[in-house]
């Protein structure tokens, strides 16, 4: 079984859509969790991270939490263009080794 | 730009040569990390330095050597590479390597050096 499960994608909305990624993980212990975007060619860059079950929302990026299902998502409102790319889902316990555990990654495709 | 500095950006060599990687971070951080990554393969972390001590080893073969001379530099010395270490090598650094609060995941990475071992 795999640490962090995304899948792979890819994943196609129309421009202007709610595009969701869903990432699940199997290490009951973990704390925090992050979202990582990368462009084609270009190294990941964090976009959002939480800690706490329930949503955080940063602009048109919304992350939710659920520990007890052992799942972390991110929306994308009104989803652009320049938001197609890879999106890896990254999780976090300190008592693991202190490990960052990685997801393999959703491509996102956004269509004019 | 992330403050992360990585050279050089391509780079080719033969299984016998020897290179080496250099990372540069400017945001005051703690912690500097090598990751490689491959296709169809999450991102693999190599070697983690803590305020210029070596806090991680993941198993990573002898031809693969770190080196932080301070906080802010974070060398990776390769020699006799095989043609399957041909990867995007990312350098990163975060706030600190450990703590609850989980400052050690937010990453800041270079924009990487592509390697081809032939």
């Amino acid at each position: 079984q795999k640490e962090v499960e995304q899948n792979s994608g890819p994943l196609s909305v129309p421009e202007g859509a709610i595009a969701s990624l869903n990432c699940t993980y199997s290490d009951r212990g973990s704390q925090s969790f992050f979202w990582y975007r990368q462009y084609s060619g270009k190294s990941p860059e964090l976009i959002m991270f939480i800690y706490s079950n329930g949503d955080k929302e940063d602009g048109r990026f919304t992350a939710q939490l659920n520990k007890a299902s052992q799942y972390v998502s991110l929306l994308i409102r009104d989803s652009q263009p320049s938001d197609s790319a890879t999106y890896l889902c990254a999780v976090y316990n300190a008592g693991n080794n202190r490990k960052l555990i990685w997801g393999l990654g959703t491509s996102l495709a956004v269509n004019p | 730009e992330t403050g992360v500095t990585q050279t050089p950006r391509h780079l080719v060599m033969g299984m016998t040569n020897k290179k080496s990687l250099k990372c540069e971070q400017h945001l005051g951080h703690n912690a500097m990390y090598w990751y490689k990554q491959s296709a169809k393969k999450p991102l693999e972390l190599m070697f983690v330095y803590s305020l210029e001590e070596r806090v991680e080893n993941n198993s990573v073969p002898s031809r693969f050597s770190p080196e932080c001379p301070n906080s802010s530099h974070l060398f990776l010395h390769l020699h006799t590479l095989q043609p399957e270490d041909s990867a995007l090598y990312l350098c990163a650094s975060s706030q600190d390597s450990a703590g609850l609060a989980g400052r050690a995941g937010e990453l800041f990475f270079g924009e990487g050096s592509r390697l081809t071992v032939l």
